[in-house]
């Protein structure tokens, strides 16, 4: 098993640029969410998933779009990139009732 | 007020030391409780999860203290590889939504 993947691992985006990071799990977990990281902030959620078809908020949710068309894929989409959105991006899948969340390598996002 | 708070740190310890860390939660309705590790530049990994009656991994120790809302982990015997940002995470609500809310984490670096 790949587990969770991310695409790219790198990315520079100017202000006003929009584009998407792909996450894709080959565990069949129904659970998906993506996280952004800050120094000093720890993760915080964007958007969960708790099946295809399904989506929800988390945290800091604004100015971004997810969809789960399928169990594999959960991409995210930045419509407008803004400075802010500098971070490093997580997307993490579980199966429910295992503790375990296993999560991606990560997505290093600059937005000058 | 954060959800799930760490003292940041870092704690600087030597090899073979002996050092507790502490979380606090806010939210009585939390449900599980368990603490990652994250490596630099890498993504988090499930260390351990935490119960009501402790839980012990090796030289690491686990306790949830559910009346006063916090979390500890023990780590007795330092080595220079458990030197990494550890952290603190829960689940809450109803039914098995799979989000997870995570600390700021705390840094322990453990020299030679």
């Amino acid at each position: 098993n790949a587990g969770v993947t991310q695409t790219p691992k790198f990315q520079v985006l100017k202000t006003g640029q929009s584009m998407t990071l792909q996450c894709a799990q080959d565990m069949n977990h129904e659970y998906m969410s993506w996280y952004r990281q800050d120094p000093g902030m720890g993760l915080r959620l964007i958007h969960y998933s708790v099946g295809a078809g399904i989506t929800d908020q988390g945290e800091v949710p604004n100015g971004y779009n997810v969809s789960r068309s399928t169990t594999e894929d959960f991409p995210l989409r930045l419509l407008s990139a803004a400075p802010s959105q500098t971070s490093v991006y997580f997307c993490a899948s579980r199966q429910p009732g295992e503790e375990t969340q296993y999560f991606g390598p990560g997505t290093r996002l600059l937005v000058l | 007020r954060k959800e799930v708070e760490q003292d940041p740190g870092p704690f600087n310890v030597p090899e073979g030391a002996t050092v507790a860390f502490n979380c606090t939660y806010s939210n009585s309705a939390s449900q599980s409780f368990f603490w990652y590790r994250q490596d630099c530049r890498k993504e988090p990994k499930l260390l351990m999860s935490v119960y009501s009656s402790g839980n012990e991994d090796g030289r690491f120790t686990a306790q949830l203290n559910r009346a006063s809302q916090y979390i500890s982990l023990l780590i007795r015997d330092s080595k220079l590889s458990d030197s990494a940002t550890y952290l603190c995470v829960v689940t809450h609500g109803s039914g098995n939504t799979g989000k997870l809310i995570f600390g700021q984490g705390t840094t322990l670096q453990v020299k030679p």
